[in-house]
């Protein structure tokens, strides 16, 4: 149990492109989805974090207009890097929370495998 | 500012050895505990959660929790080279109250055929 997928696990766009990556709960509903970037050698970075049907909370330094969150149903978050430029090159990973009731601990997060992106 | 710090290694231990990854986190509300492995260009995966003091195994992993101290740990028993990677270490903040974790950078182990 507790799979969280990520669409698509890797991407190569050209600059001023917009990039959208898909997470999904796979078996289980999500309370709230959590957006990580992970430059190479360095730990993860929290961007935000998103709860279903409300808007994201992003985290200080983070421009909400450049990374655009939706939060659609309770197993599906996606995130809009819009306008990529070189510097946004990194490794975006999604996480999820148990929506309580279910056999899984409430406070968990669950990783899903990643996205790497490489902005030409 | 509440922090996790986590010594970042290497650790490099011979295969078959007991590894020993230590973390200490500032926050006292903290009440769940968590170690991540991470290999490298791969993303964290669960390890084990513990949430009360002592010690909790599964398998040839057991976690240990000591909040006076503030201190929670991770023992690899019979280490062998598949488990090298990064071992992060997260605690929840606010007691849980946000639902976010708090990451160590985490301790790159390297086990040693």
């Amino acid at each position: 149990g507790a799979v969280v997928s990520q669409h698509p696990s890797w991407v190569i766009c050209k600059s001023g492109t917009s990039v959208k990556i898909e997470c999904r709960s796979l078996d289980f509903q999500a309370t709230t989805m959590f957006w990580y970037r992970q430059f190479p050698k360095q730990s993860l970075m929290l961007m935000a974090t998103s709860n279903e049907g409300s808007k994201a909370t992003y985290e200080q330094g983070v421009e909400k207009d450049k990374f655009l969150i939706n939060h659609a149903s309770l197993t599906l978050s996606t995130l809009t890097v819009t306008s990529a430029h070189p510097e946004d090159s990194s490794f975006y990973i999604c996480s999820a929370t148990l929506r309580a009731g279910g056999y899984l601990n409430t406070d968990t997060q669950y990783f899903g495998p990643g996205t790497r992106l490489t902005v030409l | 500012q509440k922090e996790v710090e986590q010594n970042s290694g290497p650790l490099s231990v011979p295969e078959g050895a007991i590894a020993s990854l230590n973390c200490t986190y500032s926050d006292r509300g903290s009440q769940s505990f968590f170690w991540y492995r991470q290999y490298s260009g791969k993303s964290p995966e669960l390890i084990m959660s513990i949430y009360s003091n002592g010690d909790k195994e599964d398998g040839r992993f057991t976690a240990q929790l000591n909040k006076a101290s503030q201190y929670v740990s991770l023992l690899i028993r019979d280490s062998q080279p598949s488990d090298s990677a990064t071992y992060l270490c997260a605690v929840n903040e606010n007691g849980g109250a946000t639902n976010k974790l708090i990451f160590g950078t985490g301790t790159l182990l390297a086990v040693q055929p």
